[in-house]
This record gives C-alpha cells, structure tokens and sequence, in this order.
C-alpha cells in the first residue's frame, strides 16, 4: 500500500526540540524528492522544506531556517524534521509529501500523510 | 501576508464555471511552475493541477489550471456540492529558494 505516515508529533515547551518521522511504504522511496508542509489551527498550508531523493540538496522556509533539519534515512525508507528551539508560532498539523516525478523535487506533491500536530505551548 | 495572492472565498451554483485567482511575482509564478490543491475539512491536501496546466491520474477534466505571466488561475466547471472546499495554488519562489503557498481560497458551493 503507497503511504506516508508521520510520527512524533506532541505537545512542547517553547524552547526545546521535537522529531516528526515521516515513514513511507509502497513506493521507492530513495528515488523521490520529499517535502514537509504545517498548517496552523485554522489557518492556510505554509511549506517548511525539502530534501532531494539523495539528500544532497536541501531547502528551508525562512521562518524555520537555522532552527529545523530536514534529512532522510533511504536505508529506512524514512523521512525526518528535527525541530529546535520550537516557538508558539511552530503549532501546527505538520504533513509529509511526495513529490510526483522520480529524482525531482519541484512541488508536485502527490501523496501526503495524514499529518501529526505539534503543540507548542508552556 | 502571503507571497502569493488568492481570494479568500468564491463561491458559485451547481452546474456553474468559477475560477480562482492566484497572484505572484516575477520570482515565482512569473519563472516557475504554478501547482493547485483541494482541501475539504480535516483531510489531507490532494494534488489538483500540476505544473501550470497538467492533471494527475484521477482528477476530473473539470478542473483545468492555466497561467500568464506572474498570475494563474484555476478553473472549475460543472460545480458540484462536493467541491466544496479550500483552493490553495503554490509555487517556487527564486528569490526565497523556497516553495510559497496563496493563503487560500474557500469555495462555497450554493
């Protein structure tokens, strides 16, 4: 079955660090670029990063630059967001996507998971 | 605020045609491929239109994308009830080295 499901997601002190995981299952994974989208309570969908097939090229949000890495694990068919220095701001339903074409990146995103919310919160 | 500039809401009768705006700049749609999502309550966004004009496996004819310069724009015909949803366009932003999204347009369907 072709599937996203991501993990991770919890309530936070603002200030400290949280990993979402991202596992994929049904496709090869190690030829498909990979992005990570949030969405706040309420509001629109805001795009946070990719990281290409190979994890050679990577891109960030400016509002999340210097605070969160986005890297992937091909052997584990597993992507992954580690999230430092979280601020309020950072609450959201954070998704995982796909990207449509093999050994692209553009934003294409054919699949997404079903999201995992972040809470950030004293 | 953001980069990309769409309606908040639009709305049309069964059977209508309704389009949707997305506006950019020069550093996104004007040099980038334009993409298009549907989002109904509590669910993931699904890929509508990809690549300024391009529809993946599944997505009715109905929906069709097109783009001029720095604006798109997304076009739904034969409204239905279950159209019923957001509409957010996206695009790669040069000057960003990053991905934008509009801030989304929700369609009522009367």
């Amino acid at each position: 079955q072709v599937q996203l499901v991501e993990s991770g997601g919890g309530v936070v002190q603002p200030g400290r660090s949280l990993r979402l995981s991202c596992a994929a299952s049904g496709f090869t994974f190690s030829s498909y670029g990979m992005h990570w989208v949030r969405q706040a309570p309420g509001k629109g969908l805001e795009w946070v990063a990719v990281i290409s097939y190979d994890g050679s090229n990577k891109y960030y949000a400016d509002s999340v630059k210097g605070r969160f890495t986005i890297s992937r694990d091909n052997s584990k068919n597993t992507l992954y967001l580690q999230m430092n220095s979280l601020r309020a701001e950072d609450t959201a339903v954070y998704y995982c996507a796909k990207v449509l074409s093999d050994f692209d990146w553009l934003l294409d995103l054919v699949l997404w998971g079903q999201g995992t919310l972040v809470t950030v919160s004293s | 605020q953001s980069v990309l500039t769409q309606p908040p809401s639009a709305s049309g009768t069964p059977g209508q045609r309704v389009t949707i705006s997305c506006s950019g700049s020069s550093s996104n749609i004007g040099s980038n491929y334009v993409y298009w999502y549907q989002q109904l309550p509590g669910t993931a966004p699904k890929l509508l239109i990809y690549r300024n004009n391009q529809r993946p496996s599944g997505v009715p004819d109905r929906f069709s994308g097109s783009k001029s310069g720095t604006s798109a724009s997304l076009a739904i015909s034969g409204l239905r009830s279950e159209d019923e949803a957001d509409y957010y366009c996206a695009a790669w932003d040069d000057s960003l080295s990053g991905g934008v999204f509009g801030g989304g347009t929700k369609l009522t369907v009367l």
